[in-house]
């Protein structure tokens, strides 16, 4: 079946490092990836997303790339902060070229700042 | 502006007994989703509403799991003679609905343990 999964299961940067986390996908009529953060505790919240039509997005201090060739999309956090700890899952729209509004989650990465 | 909100944020239930769980979208949103996080992994789709329809209820695992939307907003997740295996944390999202592409914003869950 379709998947969204990721390379890592934890990360662990020091504050002010650059973070990369990876996501490969499966299904390649997949036109459209968020990233999402959670925190221990809470629902996930929407940190990005990027359509397949674009190669590279950027937003406050995060970049997501979008490589369609291998299937891969990374999201990159600048001046990685504490408030950065938390789990990064990929997502992508269900259905055949995300025809459908469900979403379909990756594992997730755990990300872990020291200070 | 008020976000998604989901109650109870905790409900532990016994074996073989019923169980309601609420949401309450962002008003204005016409589209609603169901999730399920299992402990380590990422959030699973069940169930779809656009208004008071389900538009999609492929992720229902079986027939033990209904979820209703009568007046277009609040929606309630039932699930009957609950099982071990139910346990997780129920997640729902909302979006204005006008788009398979408008970003979905969770609600903080609600943690169903069943002993």
């Amino acid at each position: 079946g379709e998947s969204v999964g990721l390379h890592l299961p934890t990360l662990s940067v020091q504050e002010g490092d650059n973070s990369i986390i990876n996501c490969a996908y499966s299904n390649s009529a997949s036109d459209y990836f968020i990233w999402y953060k959670q925190e221990s505790g809470k629902g996930p919240q929407f940190i990005i997303d990027i359509r397949s039509n674009m190669d590279k997005r950027q937003g406050q201090r995060v970049t997501v790339l979008l490589n369609k060739t291998v299937k891969h999309l990374s999201l990159q956090i600048a001046a990685t902060q504490p408030g950065d700890s938390a789990v990064y899952f990929c997502a992508r729209l269900g259905g055949y070229g995300g025809s459908q509004g469900n979403l379909i989650f990756g594992k997730g990465t755990k990300l872990s700042v020291k200070p | 502006g008020a976000g998604v909100s989901q109650t109870p944020s905790n409900k532990v239930t016994e074996k073989g007994k019923y169980v309601e769980l609420r949401c309450d979208p962002i008003s204005g949103h016409t589209a609603l989703y169901w999730y399920r996080q299992s402990l380590g992994q990422g959030p699973e789709f069940l169930i779809y509403f656009q208004g008071t329809g389900a538009a999609d209820d492929s992720g229902l695992p079986n027939d033990r799991f209904f979820a209703v939307r009568p007046e277009g907003s609040v929606s309630t997740l039932k699930i009957q003679r609950t099982e071990r295996g139910d346990s997780a944390v129920y997640l729902c999202a909302s979006s204005p609905g006008t788009s398979v592409w408008d970003t979905q914003y969770f609600g903080p869950g609600t943690r169903l343990t069943v002993l």
